[in-house]
C-alpha cells in the first residue's frame, strides 16, 4: 500500500503550458506539503496545508497554484511553466501540523518536471 | 539566521568501512533534529531524530546520530556501510516560531565501493 502517491512520475512539457501533479495520502494526515527539489537536490518547502487550510505559502510565484479537495488530497497546478521551474517535486504528509518531533514527514516518490 | 549545513556534498567509501555524515546547524534553541535517507528515484524516508535525552539516538538500518551542543552538529554514523547504504542524506532540523518549518540541509551523496 502507497502511503503517499504522486501522479505522474514525469511530466515533459513545453514552456507556457499549464501543468498538474497530483498527490493522495492514505495515512489518514492532516497536514500535507509540497517541497521542491532543485538539480542540486537542494529541498525546499513549497507550500503546507493543514486541514484543507493553506498554513505555510513560502515565496513562491502566483503561477503555483495549490489546492486540496480534502484532507486526504493536495494538488499542484503550475501555470505558464518556465524553465526554471524544471525540479523534482515532492508531496509529503504528517499527522500533526507542521510535522512536529512526533509527526515526522511522510513523503511520496516526487514527479520530475522537465520544461523545454 | 537559522540554517542546516552539510558540509560533505560527496563521500564515497568502501563496504564494510565505517561512516559519518556532518550537519551543523544555526539555531538559538535546541532543535528537533532528524535524518532522512533518499535512495534514487525514490521519495525521503526517515532515519531517526531527536529532541531531547540520551545524545546517542538509534534509528532503523542500523544509523545512529549523536547530537553534541556545544558544536551545534548532529552528525550521523553508521559502523559498517553496506551497499544498499548508497543514497542521498538530508539533515533536517525542525524551527519553531510563528509555523515551525522543517528545513532541510543540502543532502550529501553517499557512494559505496564493493
Amino acid at each position: 500500500d502507497t502511503a503517499v502517491s504522486q501522479t505522474p512520475k514525469y511530466l515533459v512539457t513545453q514552456m507556457g503550458n499549464d501543468k498538474s501533479i497530483k498527490c493522495e495520502q492514505n495515512l489518514g494526515h492532516d497536514t500535507m506539503y509540497w517541497y521542491k527539489q532543485d538539480s542540486k537536490k537542494f529541498l525546499k518547502i513549497m507550500f503546507s496545508y493543514n486541514n484543507k487550510e493553506l498554513i505555510i505559502n513560502e515565496t513562491v510565484p502566483n503561477r503555483f497554484s495549490p489546492k486540496s479537495p480534502d484532507k486526504a488530497h493536495l494538488n499542484l497546478h503550475i501555470n505558464s511553466l518556465e524553465l526554471g521551474d524544471s525540479a523534482v517535486y515532492f508531496c509529503a504528509s504528517s499527522q500533526d501540523f507542521p510535522g512536529s518531533y512526533n509527526s515526522p514527514l511522510h513523503f511520496g516518490n516526487g514527479t520530475r518536471l522537465t520544461v523545454t | 539566521a537559522q540554517s542546516v549545513t552539510q558540509p560533505d556534498i560527496h563521500i564515497t567509501v568502501s563496504e564494510g568501512a565505517s561512516l559519518e555524515l556532518r550537519c551543523n546547524y544555526s539555531y538559538g534553541a535546541t532543535p528537533y533534529l532528524f535524518w532522512y535517507v533518499q535512495s534514487p528515484g525514490q521519495g525521503l524516508q526517515l532515519l531517526l531524530k531527536y529532541f531531547s535525552g540520551d545524545t546517542l539516538v538509534q534509528g532503523i538500518k542500523g544509523f545512529e546520530a549523536e547530537f553534541k551542543r556545544s558544536q551545534s552538529s548532529f552528525n550521523l554514523r553508521k559502523p559498517s556501510v553496506h551497499w544498499s547504504d548508497a543514497a542521498e542524506y538530508f539533515c533536517a532540523v525542525l524551527f519553531s516560531g510563528g509555523y515551525n518549518k522543517l528545513i532541510f540541509g543540502a543532502g550529501t551523496r553517499l557512494a559505496v565501493h564493493p
